[in-house]
């Protein structure tokens, strides 16, 4: 069940420039995602999220870009910092309930800012 | 800021035997779930609860797994017979509701069956 795909699995970018971390989705019926933040052994940690109804989303240095026909979003990290070194999971949510069902993840992206 | 709390961290325990996570949602936060996450995979939804009652639960949360919230306070995550496959990061997460619409989650159990 791959309704939530990161196929990058690994990012590595240097400091100061921007992350751009993918994620793509099947489901049609989900409207609100969400990007956690993840270190080793701790649990995710919630970044910024986008309803269904808009295209962009942005808090500080993060922006979550949603293109709903082509069932794609990205987050811009701009600028990156050693940090944010971490693995970052797109999650999705949908259907009667809307935001408060469940969450679908992908299977993380690991981010390795570079000083 | 307020958030979530689980207890254990790390939790050994013998095939068969019984376990219990324990997680103390948000305050007024009203929507409560568990999740996990196998070494190496993607993290899982199990159940979520609300009003006192399982709102919905996927295939891994059979019969022997049950979730309670004895007090207003505590939201628990009882495993009757373990196996070793459910050995794995068990999440707690908590969702206000209303205008708010985030779930943000417990630091996690380690919970390691032998």
């Amino acid at each position: 069940d791959q309704q939530v795909k990161q196929n990058s699995p690994s990012l590595s970018v240097q400091e100061g420039r921007i992350s751009i971390l993918n994620c793509d989705y099947t489901n049609s019926m989900f409207d609100y995602f969400l990007w956690y933040k993840k270190y080793p052994a701790e649990g995710p940690t919630f970044l910024i999220s986008i309803s269904s109804i808009k295209d962009k989303n942005e808090d500080g240095r993060f922006t979550v870009f949603l293109n709903k026909s082509a069932k794609h979003l990205s987050l811009h990290i701009v600028p990156s910092q050693p940090g944010d070194s971490a693995v970052y999971f797109c999650a999705a949510s949908g259907g009667y309930g809307g935001a408060t069902n469940k969450l679908i993840f992908g299977t993380g992206t690991l981010l390795a800012v570079q000083p | 800021e307020p958030e979530v709390t689980q207890t254990p961290s790390h939790q050994v325990t013998q095939m068969g035997q019984e376990v219990i996570l324990r997680c103390v949602p948000i305050s007024n936060h009203l929507y409560f779930y568990w999740y996990r996450q196998i070494l190496g995979q993607k993290v899982e939804f199990l159940v979520s609860f609300y009003n006192n009652e399982i709102s919905e639960k996927s295939e891994i949360f059979d019969d022997q797994f049950s979730v309670e919230r004895p007090d207003g306070s505590n939201f628990t995550l009882k495993i009757r017979s373990t196996k070793l496959e459910d050995s794995a990061m068990y999440f707690c997460a908590s969702l206000r509701g209303r205008e708010t619409d985030t779930q943000y989650f417990g630091p996690g159990t380690r919970l390691t069956v032998l």
